[in-house]
């Protein structure tokens, strides 16, 4: 079975401050990990993936994550936040085996000017 | 460049009624879902299905029923709505390469915002 663990619900920081925003997940199977991003009353937009190639992904927006297979991780980080990335974030994992994301609760990040 | 169109966008519904959310994707996906929204619990997969004729539930299917008559197209009905079914769907897509989900990006509509009184 897989499962998705965001650590934190919300996540508070000025602008001009590194973002980091905290995955954990569980597979029994090489996963594929990816963060969307949502926007007050949007749908969700992908802003990278993870599918077993280069361990760190950039994504779109300056963001980027690291997987690390030891701490079953894929923490979203970005070295300066804007206020453009106030939104909620989720972390989500699918395996081969299933045709089924798996959604974390999300995080909603406040940035502050 | 459509991608993934939900209608409508939002609905209010009294207790007992039944409706329709429409979800089409003009990307020749083969893989189309159907999610709900809650605060503080993600998103939730209600049904799925991998190809025209074929559909599969999801986490909390109770209370809904798909189909999927075209590639084009993956309706959710709501035969008799009840409070609990409140919340915000989305309809999702993605190519299936090979028989594999995993790995291709999932395409989002905007959202469809039901509330039952």
């Amino acid at each position: 079975a897989q499962s998705v663990t965001q650590l934190d619900s919300h996540v508070s920081v000025s602008e001009g401050t590194p973002v980091l925003l905290r995955c954990n997940y569980s597979s029994s199977y090489s996963p594929s990990l990816f963060w969307y991003v949502q926007h007050p009353n949007k749908g969700l937009q992908l802003l990278l993936k993870y599918t077993s190639a280069a361990t760190l992904v950039k994504g779109i927006n300056g963001f980027e994550a690291e997987f690390k297979k030891s701490e079953t991780s894929f923490h979203l980080t970005k070295p300066s936040a804007h206020m453009s990335d106030a939104a909620e974030y989720f972390c989500v994992v699918t395996t081969d085996n299933t045709d089924k994301l798996i959604f974390g609760t999300g995080t909603r990040l406040q940035v502050f000017p | 460049n459509a991608g993934v169109t939900q209608t409508p966008k939002f609905q209010v519904l009294k207790t007992g009624q039944s409706m329709t959310l429409q979800c089409a994707q003009d990307m020749n996906h083969e893989y189309m879902s159907w999610y709900r929204q809650d605060p503080g619990m993600g998103l939730r997969l209600i049904h799925y299905s991998v190809g025209a004729g074929i559909t599969d539930q999801g986490e909390v299917p109770n209370g809904y029923n798909v189909s999927r008559s075209t590639t084009e197209d993956f309706p959710l009905r709501l035969l008799s709505a009840a409070p609990s079914q409140t919340s915000v769907y989305f309809c999702a897509s993605s190519y299936k390469q090979a028989g594999r989900l995993s790995g291709n990006t999932i395409y989002f509509g905007e959202g469809s915002w039901l509330t039952v009184v």
